[in-house]
């Protein structure tokens, strides 16, 4: 199975900040990684698909880049409604594996 | 609009059994393959099992040791997860998930309960 890294695996920032979170992948995934955002007690929700490709209906604020092993999402401008947990996931080959994710704290 | 309806979890004594149930509708289930992702209280997202479109090609995670059975009804748009000899390691919400090309789709999930 192909592994995935994320890191930080939590972070505090401020409304307004820029935030980078990245994930690694064990073996080349070419552009097949999503990024999900989770609020508590809800499902994971889509925000990127294939790297960079925004999620219809996502704020333009979020964006997505990387291929091969290394990959990052970016938060341009952090909103209230941000704060949550992040997670990446691969989709090049089954089972599609999820980074451990990323918990994005207020400051 | 694609839709997945978890059901089937509760509360369940360890060493029991419990099946999970998953209804699709909004788009041909017949071409999907479909998986089950589980999430323990405050802990990460956790694959578990994937089922084939056809059925023909099934995975299960190495930590569910032979003790699920994943299986699907094309006919009925449903999608099966068989949970026996349950552990307290198996609580967790369980969510029904859509593999696709653009990423997946979730359903709502479905809370089991592993407690004497």
């Amino acid at each position: 199975d192909i592994q995935m890294t994320q890191s930080p695996s939590s972070l505090s920032a401020s409304v307004g900040d820029r935030v980078t979170i990245t994930c690694r992948a064990s073996q080349s995934i070419s552009s097949y990684l999503n990024w999900y955002q989770q609020k508590p007690g809800k499902a994971p929700n889509l925000l990127i698909y294939t790297a960079s490709s925004l999620q219809s209906g996502v704020p333009s604020r979020f964006s997505g880049s990387g291929s091969g092993t290394d990959f990052t999402l970016t938060i341009s401008s952090l909103q209230p409604e941000d704060f949550a947990t992040y997670y990446c996931q691969q989709s090049f080959s089954s089972p599609r594996t999820f980074g451990q994710g990323t918990k994005v704290e207020i400051k | 609009e694609v839709q997945l309806v978890e059901s089937g979890g509760g509360l369940v004594k360890p060493g029991g059994s419990l099946r999970l149930s998953c209804t699709a509708s909004g788009f041909t289930f017949s071409n999907y393959i479909m998986n089950w992702v589980r999430q323990a209280p405050g802990k990460g997202l956790e694959w578990i099992s994937s089922i084939s479109s056809s059925s023909t090609s099934i995975y299960y995670a190495d930590s569910l040791k032979g003790r699920f059975t994943i299986s699907r009804d094309n006919a009925n748009h449903s999608l099966y997860l068989q949970m026996n000899s349950l552990r307290a390691e198996d609580t967790a919400v369980y969510y029904c998930t859509r593999a696709g090309p653009r990423g997946d789709y979730w359903g709502q999930g479905t809370l089991v309960t592993v407690s004497s």
